[in-house]
This record gives structure tokens, C-alpha cells and sequence, in this order.
């Protein structure tokens, strides 16, 4: 099965300082690449997501790269802000209706 | 997005109890729900995934007798811990996808705690 592998598990960075997370993934089927940010005792929350048919996407701070040739993904955050701080995960799935196959998380720290 | 919520938000129980958890999609028909476990500092576990109508295929490792799932409508799944145990006690989470999404929308969550 897919095995997701997440990079650093803690993340500390001062305001306004960009912030990088990566994973590796082991599927090469796997098409669907999401980045969820989670608050203590709270649902994930889907951040941005990459299909494998991009390279690239950019949501205003957030910014996803995947490189399918590698089998690896990273999330970049740019001008961080004290309520970047959380816990992201990234995840892994294939076709529709398959399972996704989350990494092991990060805990960002965005400090004054 | 899509809204799914999660019934109860908290719970706690004696040990040898049976809990129910409901995850219901409210404004789409969930083809596809899955339910996590997530124990404190640690990442989403899968538990199993259930498609409306038919049994839900379970993750190896996981107690199918022990943790029941039905799915019996295309905005009701529920997840019953049978015969829980302080080693149960963790935060449940289900999620819901219709028929050819790309993402799974994500209850709240529901934090177990049996004593």
C-alpha cells in the first residue's frame, strides 16, 4: 500500500519568514496530493490540494510543488503569521473512491 | 465546501460500555465514508472505509467485531465502539466524499474517553 513520509515533524520560524514542509510518497498511482492544517482538537482543514497532471499551484500565501518523477511534494508558506501555527499533514490517495494515506505531520511554530 | 457533522462532539463511558459516533453529510450524497483514529500528537489512522449500501472494508489491524460501521443511507454512517476500553479512548473522526470527488470533506471530530 501507499506510505507517506513527512518532513520535519516540527517546524519553528519567525513572522513574516517563509516555511517549507515536504513528503515523499511510495505509490506511483497515487494522483491526488491535499495539505491539511489542523488546530488543536479540531477537524483538518483542507489548505490547497495538487493533482498529478500540475507541477505547481499557488493560493494567495500557499503554494503546493510536485515533482511525479521524484514521488515527492512540499508545501510552502510564505509571510508567515502567528496563525500559521498549527499542525499540517499532507496526504496521498489514487483514483476516485480510494482511501487517502496521510504523512505523520508537522507542528508549525510561527513566533513573534 | 461540503458540510459533514459528527454526533457527539464529546463523550465518556465506563469501560465494557458500547459508544455510537454519526457522521452525517448534510447538503451531499457521500458515496464514500471513512473513519479515523487519532490518538494526541499523532496523525489521522484509518480505520476502515464504507460505501453506501454495502460492508466497509476495514484497515489490517483494526476489530471489525469491535468496531462496528453501517452505512445505510447516502447521508448517514455511524461507528459503533463495542465494549469500550480506556485503550479506546481517542479522537474520532469520519469523513465523507460523493462519486467522483477528489476530496473528503471532515467531521468535527468526536473525542472518546472511556474510564
Amino acid at each position: 500500500g501507499e506510505n507517506v513520509e513527512q518532513h520535519p515533524s516540527t517546524l519553528s520560524v519567525q513572522e513574516g519568514d517563509s516555511a517549507v514542509i515536504k513528503c515523499t510518497y511510495s505509490d506511483s498511482a497515487s494522483n491526488y496530493f491535499p495539505w491539511y492544517k489542523q488546530e488543536l482538537g479540531k477537524r483538518p482543514q483542507l489548505i490547497i490540494d495538487i493533482r498529478s497532471n500540475v507541477g505547481e499551484k499557488k493560493d494567495q500565501r500557499i503554494a503546493v510543488t510536485l515533482n511525479k518523477t521524484a514521488k515527492h511534494f512540499s508545501l510552502h508558506i510564505t509571510e508567515t503569521q502567528p496563525e500559521d501555527s498549527a499542525v499540517y499533514f499532507c496526504a496521498a490517495s489514487g483514483d476516485f473512491g480510494s482511501k487517502l494515506t496521510f504523512g505523520t505531520g508537522t507542528r508549525l511554530q510561527v513566533t513573534l | 465546501g461540503a458540510v459533514v457533522s459528527q454526533h457527539p462532539s464529546r463523550v465518556i463511558c465506563k469501560s465494557g460500555t458500547s459508544v455510537k459516533i454519526e457522521c452525517r453529510s448534510l447538503d451531499f450524497q457521500a458515496t464514500t465514508m471513512f473513519w479515523y483514529r487519532q490518538f494526541p500528537k499523532q496523525s489521522l489512522m484509518l480505520m476502515a472505509t464504507s460505501n453506501e449500501g454495502s460492508k466497509a472494508t476495514y484497515e489490517q489491524g483494526v476489530e471489525k467485531d469491535k468496531f462496528l460501521i453501517n452505512h445505510a443511507s447516502l447521508t448517514l454512517s455511524t461507528l459503533t465502539v463495542t465494549s469500550a476500553h480506556p485503550e479506546d479512548s481517542s479522537f474520532y473522526i469520519c469523513s465523507a466524499r460523493a462519486r467522483y470527488w477528489d476530496e473528503q470533506f471532515f467531521g468535527p471530530g468526536t473525542r472518546l474517553t472511556v474510564l
